[in-house]
């Protein structure tokens, strides 16, 4: 069965680096997701990807984030200069059509550790 | 930020037990509710997508009813089986393609 990979499972790194969280989403999906999940906290919505461009984004997507399709295969998070508080489980999703009527397919999480 | 609610927050049931849980959104700007399943390292996995008012879907022993006017959905399982055990989250989509997860009901089998 198609699913969503993400690499890697746990990234640990240092406080004002950049990272990059990579995802691969299922071959036919069209939209693509990243949520993150902040320990105890509620699964929160970052931001939607939809013919190369940003669809929507929460408030949380300020300009420390940034999402590419590099390749056509590969979907990426970056964080460009990482803060304690960006430490989180990170999760990319890929669904067919439209993100709130369409079953969504979630990656197993990056954990993020920012020390 | 919406506030989309679970209750409760964890639950232990005896296997054999049918349990329900509930997932309260704002009934305005409503455009969908899904329910995920959420086992420990793994990956969310999608239950039900719901979009109208009075929908009611089934998979297997679990089962999930809409009232989007009150803004609720209630999550059933019948029969409750240890491999039940997990975090059953709801997120509810918006009219502006937002999506907003509650917090979950964890759930444990006891065999």
């Amino acid at each position: 069965e198609p699913e969503v990979t993400q690499t890697p499972s746990h990234q640990v790194t240092q406080m004002g680096q950049e990272v990059i969280l990579r995802c691969v989403p299922i071959s036919n999906h069209l939209y693509f997701y990243w949520y993150r999940q902040i320990l105890g906290q509620k699964v929160e919505f970052l931001v939607s990807f939809y013919n190369n461009e940003i669809s929507e984004k929460s408030e949380i997507f300020d300009d420390q984030f940034s999402v590419e399709r590099p390749d056509g295969s590969n979907f990426t998070l970056k964080i460009r200069s990482t803060k304690l508080e960006d430490s989180a489980m990170y999760f990319c999703a890929s669904s067919w059509t439209g993100p709130a009527k369409n079953i969504q397919y979630f990656g197993a999480g990056t954990r993020l550790s920012v020390l | 930020i919406l506030n989309v609610e679970q209750s409760p927050q964890s639950l232990h049931v005896q296997e054999g037990d049918s349990t329900n849980f509930t997932c309260s959104f704002p009934s305005s700007n409503f455009y969908a509710l899904h329910w995920y399943r959420w086992e420990t390292a793994k990956s969310p996995e999608a239950l039900f997508v719901m979009t109208l008012n009075g929908d009611e879907k089934k998979k297997g022993r679990i089962s999930a009813t809409l009232n989007t006017k009150e803004g609720y959905s209630y999550l059933y399982i019948k029969g409750s089986q240890p491999e039940d055990s997990a975090t059953y989250l709801c997120a509810f989509g918006t009219t502006g393609n937002q999506f907003y997860f509650g917090t979950g009901t964890s759930l444990t089998v006891i065999p």
